[in-house]
């Protein structure tokens, strides 16, 4: 099982809809959660963390967090086509005592206008 | 301030032959990482630096692969040689402090491609 699993989509919704795009992660001691953001040929750009079990929102955007589970997810209310872009999960994990992301494969999604 | 920069954007380069990338990270920042990302794959940590310390280095293929961070600020990633898998985008990131405090910015990354 890899330590971080994404749906690679793609994901495709229209303007103004919502966007859910889900992780699943494999350590349980796991503490940090990331999502970044990565536009084509660009890189990654930091959009929001979590470190506690519940919702955490930052404008259109919310994660949430289910560490029972090993779940995180990345809410997009109000998608405009600017949020087309790929969007990677990453997670800090316990094992092996290093301060390093570890990233899923991302997920592709497009806002159709 | 200026970002995580990274040298060349771009560099192709014959299957065999050396190739160095460079990264200067945003200023004060002592944590350095390199990663690689393949084609539709997430970043993946080559090696982590605290300062001019390599602190993690265990994905870092080294029969091939190097890297030095002297004065604990710029840093330079080499292949020699270069094989047609290395073929990747190469990204430099730097955070203030641990990750589980503090963001980690990349920089706009080296694509390289051997032929």
């Amino acid at each position: 099982q890899k330590e971080v699993e994404q749906n690679s989509g793609p994901l495709s919704v229209p303007e103004g809809a919502i966007a859910s795009l889900n992780c699943t992660y494999s350590d349980r001691g796991s503490q940090s959660f990331f999502w970044y953001r990565q536009y084509s040929g660009k890189s990654p750009e930091l959009i929001m963390f979590i470190y506690s079990n519940g919702d955490k929102e930052d404008g259109r955007f919310t994660a949430q967090l289910n560490k029972a589970s090993q779940y995180v997810s990345l809410l997009i209310r109000d998608s405009q086509p600017s949020d087309s872009a790929t969007y990677l999960c990453a997670v800090i994990p316990t094992q092996g005592g290093s301060e390093k992301l570890v990233f899923g494969k991302g997920t592709k999604l497009t806002v159709n206008p | 301030e200026a970002g995580v920069v990274q040298s060349p954007r771009y560099k192709i380069i014959e299957k065999k032959q050396p190739v160095a990338f460079w990264c200067n990270p945003i200023s004060g920042h002592n944590t350095l990482y390199w990663y690689r990302q393949n084609l539709g794959q997430g970043p993946e940590l080559l090696i982590r630096y605290e300062n001019e310390e390599a602190v993690d280095d265990s994905q870092l293929p080294k029969d091939r692969f190097s890297a030095e961070r002297l004065k604990g600020v710029d840093s330079t990633l080499k292949i020699q040689p270069a094989e047609l898998g290395d073929s990747a985008v190469y990204l430099c990131a730097s955070s203030l402090e641990a990750l589980r405090r503090d963001e980690a910015f990349f920089g706009q990354g080296t694509r390289l491609t051997v032929v």
